[in-house]
C-alpha cells in the first residue's frame, strides 16, 4: 500500500489557469507538507498542517491555498498559474510536530505553458 | 535568516571509494539533522537523521557527524556502490518549530563502476 500518494502525478496547463493538486496519507500521521522542487532540485517547504490546523506557511504567493478536510488529507490549489509555479511538488506527512522522519509522496509534476 | 549550505554541488568517485558531504547551518537552534536521499525521478528518502545529543551515528555504510559548536554536519558513505548515485540532502530542524526542515541544495553523488 502506498503510503502518501498524490494525485495527478503530472499536469500540463496554461498560464492564468486554476488547478489543484492532492495528497493523501494513510501512516496515521497529524502532520501533512507542501514542499516546492525547482529545475535546480531545491527543495523548499511552503505550508505545513497539523491535525488540520495550519502551523507553518511561508513566504508564497497567496495564489497558492491550501486546504485539509482533514488529518490524512491536504490539498494544494493555485489560482492565476505563472510560468515560475513550473515545478515539483512533493506532499510529506510525520508523526507529530516534533522534529522527526518526513515521509514524501512520488510528486506532482506541474508544467506552465 | 535560516539557511543550510552543502557542499559540493557535484561529487564523482569510483566505485569503492568512499565520498563526504558537508553541511552548515545558521539557525543555533537546530537540533535535528535529517539527511535525504533522492533518486533521479523519484522522492526524497530518509537514509539516516542526527540530534544534537550525540556528535556521530552510523549505519552499516553511511555515517553522519555533527560539530555543533561548527554548525557543521557531515555524510559520509564507504565503499560506494553504484546504486548510491543519486541527489543527497542535508537539512537542519529544531523540536520546537513545527519539525520546519530547511534544506540544503543538493549534492549530486554520482558513482562510477
Amino acid at each position: 500500500d502506498t503510503a502518501v500518494s498524490q494525485t495527478p502525478k503530472y499536469l500540463v496547463t496554461q498560464m492564468g489557469n486554476d488547478k489543484s493538486i492532492k495528497c493523501e496519507q494513510n501512516l496515521g500521521h497529524d502532520t501533512m507538507y507542501w514542499y516546492k522542487q525547482d529545475s535546480k532540485k531545491f527543495l523548499k517547504i511552503m505550508f505545513s498542517y497539523n491535525n488540520k490546523e495550519l502551523i507553518i506557511n511561508e513566504t508564497v504567493p497567496n495564489r497558492f491555498s491550501p486546504k485539509s478536510p482533514d488529518k490524512a488529507h491536504l490539498n494544494l490549489h493555485i489560482n492565476s498559474l505563472e510560468l515560475g509555479d513550473s515545478a515539483v511538488y512533493f506532499c510529506a506527512s510525520s508523526a507529530g510536530q516534533g522534529a522527526g522522519e518526513q515521509y514524501f509522496g512520488p510528486g506532482t509534476r506541474l508544467t506552465v505553458t | 535568516g535560516e539557511n543550510v549550505e552543502q557542499h559540493p554541488s557535484t561529487l564523482s568517485v569510483q566505485e569503492g571509494d568512499s565520498a563526504v558531504i558537508k553541511c552548515t547551518y545558521s539557525d543555533s537552534a537546530s537540533n535535528y539533522f535529517p539527511w535525504y536521499k533522492q533518486e533521479l525521478g523519484k522522492r526524497p528518502q530518509l537514509i539516516i537523521d542526527i540530534r544534537s545529543n550525540v556528535g556521530e551515528k552510523k549505519d552499516q555504510r553511511i555515517a553522519v557527524t555533527l560539530n555543533k559548536t561548527a554548525k557543521h554536519f557531515s555524510l559520509h558513505i564507504t565503499e560506494t556502490q553504484p546504486e548510491d548515485s543519486a541527489v543527497y540532502f542535508c537539512a537542519a530542524g529544531h523540536s520546537g518549530g513545527y519539525n520546519k526542515l530547511i534544506f540544503g541544495a543538493g549534492t549530486r553523488l554520482a558513482v562510477h563502476p
